[in-house]
C-alpha cells in the first residue's frame, strides 16, 4: 500500500486561511469516507485533528475543517495561529475488514510566517 | 482519562530482537483493536500492525510481515510488539494508537518509544 500524496510544506501568514491536499486511489481515500488528519508538533505524539472526512473530535478548534473530492481530500486551516505551526497526516482507512488498516499520508510541514 | 504507555525500546544490533509493550488505562482495553504506527527519525507516520480486540484478526505493514508479532493480554490491559530479525530501516519511534469505533481514525496514542537498530 503506497503512502497518500501531499505537498512537502504549506505556508502562510497569520489569520490566513491555508488548504493541504491528501491524493490517494478509489483503493483508500475515494473508496471509503474514513479520511482523518492528524497534527503533530515536534517530539510530540500525532494528534487527531479530523475523522470521517469533516468532523471534529471534542475540543479541536472549529477552524480547522476537512472535506473530499473524488480521491482527494482536503485539510483547510481557517485563521491561521502560531500555533498551528507543525506536521500534518491524512490518513485513509483501507478495508471494510476488522482490525483497522490505516495508510498515511506523506506529510505537511505547515509554516506560519 | 485514556493513556497509553510504551516501554522496551532501546539500542539493538541488525539481527537482534526486541519486544515492546503498551500499558493501556482509562477505558475498556478488551472493547478495541489496537494498533501499532512507527516513525523513522525526519519521517512520516507508518501503520505497522493491528489486532482486533479478542486478537481473531491480525494484520502487518509488508514490511514487518514475517519478523514482528503483534500481541495482546486483555487481562493485563496490554499490548505487545515482538519484533526480531531488526533491521536498521526498523529505527523509529513506535507508538501504540487507539482507534475512534467506527470511523477508521486513531483518536488516542502513547508518547512513543525509541528503537534503535545499529552495530
Amino acid at each position: 500500500q503506497s503512502a497518500l500524496t501531499q505537498p512537502a510544506s504549506v505556508s502562510g501568514s497569520p489569520g490566513q486561511s491555508i488548504t493541504i491536499s491528501c491524493t490517494g486511489t478509489s483503493s483508500d481515500v475515494g473508496g471509503y469516507n474514513y479520511v482523518s488528519w492528524y497534527q503533530q508538533h515536534p517530539g510530540k505524539a500525532p494528534k487527531l485533528m479530523i475523522y470521517e472526512v469533516s468532523n471534529r473530535p471534542s475540543g479541536v478548534s472549529n477552524r480547522f475543517s476537512g472535506s473530499k473530492s473524488g480521491n482527494t481530500a482536503s485539510l483547510t486551516i481557517s485563521g491561521l495561529q502560531a500555533e498551528d505551526e507543525a506536521d500534518y497526516y491524512c490518513s485513509s482507512y483501507t478495508s471494510s475488514s476488522t482490525p483497522d488498516r490505516y495508510v498515511f499520508g506523506t506529510g505537511t510541514k505547515v509554516t506560519v510566517l | 482519562e485514556v493513556q497509553l504507555v510504551e516501554s522496551g525500546g532501546g539500542l539493538v544490533k541488525p539481527g537482534g530482537s526486541l519486544r515492546l509493550s503498551c500499558a493501556a488505562s482509562g477505558f475498556t482495553f478488551s472493547s478495541y483493536s489496537m494498533n501499532w504506527v512507527r516513525q523513522a527519525p525526519g519521517k512520516g507516520l507508518e501503520w505497522v500492525s493491528s489486532i482486533s480486540s479478542s486478537s481473531s484478526y491480525i494484520y502487518y505493514a509488508d514490511s514487518v510481515k514475517g519478523r514482528f508479532t503483534i500481541s495482546r493480554d486483555n487481562a493485563k490491559n496490554s499490548l505487545y510488539l515482538q519484533m526480531n530479525s531488526l533491521r536498521a530501516e526498523d529505527t523509529a519511534v513506535y507508538y501504540c494508537a487507539r482507534p475512534m469505533v467506527g470511523v477508521g481514525a486513531l483518536d488516542y496514542w502513547g508518547q512513543g518509544t525509541l528503537v534503535t537498530v545499529s552495530s
